[in-house]
């Protein structure tokens, strides 16, 4: 059993579909976030929860909706999306409130095609 | 000026060589710095953190440069398995590990 998992691996939705991503994680973690991978560009921080409580929102437009009913489940609802969209998506989980160089372990990521 | 800049390479290398990446990061307060490595597809595993005297881990020695602002990463005696692209990652806030800043990563592909 893997620490963090993603399902699905891949997605393929189109843009008047609506689609949840999902991630859980067996380490004990207190902090979930969800990221976006796309080509040519850093990984881009979305959300981040810390003892299931919303602690950042980075300007993610609201056809992203996360959701986090306890510390080991993160969801990312999606719905109305548009072809720019199209990413990998990475949950990644950490324990939280610890100082430095503290480890964010990544899930394999749910590689989205939005057509 | 980026937040963390990094060389994109492709560097590339023979099997043996010595390599070494350069990041360069904007926010002087930076805490704390670390390596992530992501495989092609693959999601970003953590390669080793940055200390402020420099760390080793085996074959990889990482550095640290406060008053120049950038971080290295060198690998000695490149193994085909390192072929990966290497992620520079800096957490601007002291103990507040939800933001990290992430570099667009360095390629690097080790020839036989």
């Amino acid at each position: 059993e893997t620490g963090v998992t993603q399902t699905p691996r891949h997605l393929v939705m189109g843009m008047t579909n609506k689609k949840s991503l999902k991630c859980e994680q067996h380490l004990g973690h207190n902090a979930m976030y969800w990221y976006k991978q796309s080509a040519k560009k850093p990984l881009e921080l979305m959300f981040v929860y810390n003892f299931k409580e919303q602690t950042e929102n980075n300007s993610v437009p609201s056809r992203f909706s996360p959701e986090c009913p306890n510390s080991s489940h993160l969801f990312l609802h999606l719905h109305t999306l548009q072809p720019e969209d199209s990413a990998l998506y990475l949950c990644a989980s950490s324990q939280a409130n610890i100082p430095v160089n503290t480890e964010a372990f990544f899930g394999q990521g749910t590689r989205l095609t939005v057509v | 000026r980026k937040e963390v800049e990094q060389d994109p390479g492709p560097f590339n290398v023979p099997e043996g060589a010595t390599v070494a990446f350069n990041c360069t990061y904007s926010n002087s307060a930076s805490q704390s710095f670390f390596w992530y490595r992501q495989d092609c597809r693959k999601e970003p595993k953590l390669l080793m953190s940055v200390y402020s005297s420099g760390n080793e881990d085996g074959r990889f020695t990482a550095q640290l440069n406060r008053a120049s602002q950038y971080i290295s990463l060198l690998i000695r005696d490149s193994k085909l398995s390192d072929s990966a692209t290497y992620l520079c990652v800096v957490n601007p806030n002291a103990g507040n590990n939800r933001k990290l800043i992430w570099g667009l990563g360095t390629s690097l592909a080790v020839n036989p």
